[in-house]
This record gives structure tokens, C-alpha cells and sequence, in this order.
């Protein structure tokens, strides 16, 4: 949905460098999700946050990634000594309140390529 | 078990006719249902939503929930090439108060002329 703003569109790094995905949730959207997408794969969720929290990580992997949504500026999924395995489409997803609350609308994702 | 089945197919169906797609969930106590369309290379658009027994129509969907059976499906009316995408069935499991969403694998569906 053109509403969901992410960057980059396309990240390429080498073995062992750090990943940085944004995202922008839509206009008076205060919910973000991030989901993975692995080649030939579904989507897999892996974290919830709310302004300044972190609500549920249950799906992101215990080390080398990590995840903040600041008071300002976008969320940020942070991928530290990326290996070829975290090669994948990684999409947000941003919801409003009450009874929109579940419904999501995702940005265009970020293509992230290990080399 | 997966937590949610689809047929990964190919479903094919020509043109102007009737696409069903079919979805199984194995939570019992899941409440929302969703069907999301998405393109090769694109994100996830959503088509339905879904949230009570029976059917809901949009246009040329229809979404249809058997909560007993733990079923939901889609059909497409008058099918168009355009149709032509993965078609992706989400939960929210049971218990969950926000939209942590659990995904199927995704049907193909190809509309051909």
C-alpha cells in the first residue's frame, strides 16, 4: 500500500556487514509489524512494536536482530553480521486503532541480498 | 500440522470463470480470517476480511467462514487474467488482542485466456 513507506527498496550486503530497513507506517498509523519473506516461502511474522515499544518479538531470531519503533522517525530493523540465510523480502505492515486496528497495510518490502 | 493449509496449486481456470481457493487453520480459537492478493515481486494487498460464519461479498470476492470446520475460502466471479497472483490466506490466532498475522503458504492461481 503506498501509504507504508519503506527503505530501501533493494540492500545488498556482504557476509558480516550490518542491514538497516526502515519504515514509515501510514499517516496516523502508531502499529508496526515486520514480517519475513523467504525465497519460495511464506511470510513469517517476527515482531510487533507500538511507539517506543517492543510488544511481541516471538518471531524474530534471538541473536543478530533486533527491532525499535523511536518517539520519532521511522521503525528500524537492525540486522547485525548479515549471512546468506537472511537473504529475503522483509515487508511492515501498519495498522490504526480500534476496529482497524487489525487490519494491515504493507509497504513495497526491502529485497535484502547477502553476498 | 501447519497452523494454516492452503493448496499451493497451480490453480488454473480460463478466463470469466469461478477461482476457489481454500484455506485450513488448525487454532481453533482464531477470530479474524484474511485473504491477501500478491503479485510476483510485490507486497501483500488485501482483498477480505473476515470475522463471522457465512459469507461476505466485495465486488466479484466472496469470503466464507466455517468456524467448526476451520475453513475459510475465497472465490473469484468472472476470473481475469489480472487475477493471476499468489492468494494468501492470515489468521490472528486465538487469544491475540493485535494482528499478528500467521500466513498460509500461498495458492497460485493463473487465469488464462
Amino acid at each position: 500500500n503506498a501509504g507504508v513507506m519503506q527503505n530501501p527498496r533493494h540492500l545488498v550486503r556482504r557476509r558480516g556487514q550490518e542491514a538497516r530497513l526502515r519504515c514509515s507506517p501510514m499517516k496516523g498509523h502508531s502499529h508496526v509489524y515486520w514480517y519475513r519473506q523467504l525465497p519460495e516461502e511464506g511470510l513469517k511474522f517476527m515482531v510487533y512494536l507500538q511507539k517506543e515499544n517492543i510488544i511481541d518479538e516471538s518471531g524474530m531470531p534471538k541473536e543478530r536482530f533486533s527491532a525499535e519503533f523511536p518517539k520519532e522517525g521511522p521503525s528500524i530493523l537492525r540486522i547485525q553480521q548479515v549471512v546468506r540465510g537472511d537473504s529475503a523480502a522483509y515487508f511492515c505492515a501498519s495498522t490504526g486503532e480500534g476496529s482497524a486496528k487489525n487490519i494491515q497495510y504493507f509497504g513495497a518490502g526491502t529485497r535484502l541480498s547477502v553476498l | 500440522q501447519k497452523e494454516v493449509e492452503q493448496n499451493s496449486g497451480p490453480l488454473s481456470v480460463p478466463e470469466g470463470a469461478i477461482a476457489s481457493l481454500n484455506c485450513t487453520y488448525s487454532d481453533r480459537g482464531s477470530q479474524s480470517f484474511f485473504w491477501y492478493r500478491q503479485y510476483s515481486g510485490k507486497s501483500p494487498e488485501l482483498i477480505m476480511s473476515i470475522y463471522s460464519n457465512g459469507d461476505k461479498e466485495d465486488g466479484r470476492f466472496t469470503a466464507q467462514l466455517n468456524k467448526a470446520s476451520q475453513y475459510v475460502s475465497l472465490l473469484i466471479r468472472d476470473s481475469q487474467p489480472s487475477d493471476s497472483a499468489t492468494y494468501l490466506c492470515a489468521v490472528i490466532p486465538g487469544g491475540t488482542s493485535y494482528g499478528k498475522l500467521t500466513f498460509g503458504q500461498g495458492t497460485i492461481l493463473t487465469v488464462h485466456p
